[in-house]
């Protein structure tokens, strides 16, 4: 039973399309995350929400717009796609209280833009 | 400016050896160190995890070292094995403000 899960696994696609990431976690976490794994395994925050509220968004640019319906989905929608953007999109989650600290990642999307 | 370094940057050691990763960190409001252990083609999974107030923590073949005066921690693994080849991440965390920061990322390759 997959706790994070996104959709799809892997995305390929041409500059300048808009494309979504779709995330889950059935956790019954507070907070969910999405981080950008560039070539170099280098793994960024882009977005917190906690409670479908925006708390942390770091300076990512205004094509990139998450999006969360209710506290178990945490969606990225990415408009006019740049070959830069081309890397693997982890969703993530966590309790959300001081204790509980664990944060579960999904399996990752692999975006390749051509 | 990178809140959190690690090295060495990859990692060979011998099945059987202790592989030993470094982490530094700048801030000192960061109350919580998790390292993640990462395979191919998988997301980051907590491996062990250290608050300030503790020196040292082990979880079986896996010790957290933590300087807090140093703002240095590292990660010992002892007895390496194949299936420890993976990417490891040190982490820190004000858990206050809810972010994780990661260091680079050492791969480690555990030859038999």
């Amino acid at each position: 039973d997959t706790a994070v899960s996104q959709t799809p696994k892997y995305l390929v696609t041409q500059m300048g399309n808009d494309k979504s990431i779709k995330c889950e976690q059935n956790l019954g976490h507070d907070t969910m995350y999405w981080y950008k794994q560039d070539s170099k395994k280098f793994l960024k925050i882009m977005f917190s929400y906690n409670n479908k509220e925006l708390i942390i968004n770091e300076t990512v640019p205004n094509r990139f717009s998450p999006k969360s319906p209710d506290k178990a989905h945490l969606n990225l929608h990415i408009n006019s796609l740049e070959l830069g953007d081309s890397a693997v999109y982890f969703c993530a989650s966590r309790a959300g209280d001081l204790y509980n600290t664990e944060a579960f990642f999904g399996q990752g999307t692999r975006l390749t833009v051509v | 400016q990178q809140q959190v370094k690690q090295s060495p940057q990859s990692l060979i050691v011998q099945k059987g050896g202790i592989s030993i990763i470094n982490c530094a960190y700048e801030n000192t409001a960061f109350d919580y160190f998790p390292w993640y252990q990462q395979f191919p083609g998988k997301g980051p999974a907590l491996l062990i995890a250290i608050r300030p107030d503790v020196s040292e923590k082990k979880e079986g073949r896996f010790t957290i070292s933590f300087n807090k005066s140093a703002k240095q921690f590292s990660l010992h693994i002892m007895d390496s094995q194949p299936g420890d080849s993976a990417t490891y991440f040190c982490a820190a965390m004000k858990t206050s403000y809810d972010k994780v920061i990661f260091g680079p990322g050492t791969s480690l390759s555990v030859i038999p």
